[in-house]
């Protein structure tokens, strides 16, 4: 089993939707959840960081955490062309080196 | 603050050749860590480096070696290039509590 788990995509979703990215994490005693988006040819961007169960909202940017489930997911309302790019989701476990799933590729259809 | 800088940005080198690829971490940051990433496998993890001390390790072979340097600033070392040494390396840097990391722009390597 891998220890961060992604949909590699492509999620198509259309320009002012919710597009809804999902992450699933191996290790229970993982404490520290984060989200990249990465465009083609850059370096990953830091977008969202969460700590504790439930959701953190960042201008159109919600990140949800449910431990008991090893499960954290990214919104973005109000999808933006800009938008598309690939997420990365990371995540700090007991071995405490940042580890990352194998990205989702989203893409905003005018 | 400026952010993570990382030389050279492009590299092309042949089988057999060896590479030392530099970053420069955000000024204050003491913890530095080296990902390669390829289209295949994604971003893997190498080496991270806090205080000059390397605090966790990858699971690559020991041609992929790094140090860290008192002003924080790393290198990493890749001896004996193969063609499958061919990826984005991206450092990223953070205040050492391993939460936050902020990644540089990368060094393309290409081995012939």
């Amino acid at each position: 089993q891998k220890e961060v788990e992604q949909n590699s995509g492509p999620l198509s979703v259309p320009e002012g939707a919710i597009a809804s990215l999902n992450c699933t994490y191996s290790d229970r005693g993982s404490q520290s959840f984060f989200w990249y988006r990465q465009y083609s040819g850059k370096s990953p961007e830091l977008i969202m960081s969460i700590y504790s169960n439930g959701d953190k909202e960042d201008g159109r940017f919600t990140a949800q955490l449910n431990k008991a489930s090893q499960y954290v997911s990214l919104l973005i309302r109000d999808s933006q062309p800009s938008d598309s790019a690939t997420y990365l989701c990371a995540v700090i476990p007991l071995g405490m080196k940042l580890t990352f799933g194998t990205g989702t590729r989203l893409t905003i259809i005018p | 603050k400026a952010g993570v800088t990382q030389t050279p940005r492009y590299l092309i080198k042949t089988r057999g050749q060896q590479v030392t690829l530099s970053c420069s971490p955000i000024s204050g940051h003491r913890s530095v860590s080296w990902y390669q990433q390829t289209p295949g496998q994604g971003l893997q993890f190498l080496f991270e480096y806090f205080s000059e001390t390397q605090r966790n390790k990858g699971n690559f072979p020991g041609r992929f070696s790094g140090r860290q340097f008192s002003n924080s600033r790393s290198e990493m070392n890749v001896s004996t290039l193969e063609l499958g040494d061919s990826a984005l390396y991206l450092c990223a840097s953070g205040d050492g509590t391993a939460r936050k990391q902020f990644f540089g722009p990368g060094t393309r390597l290409t081995v012939l």
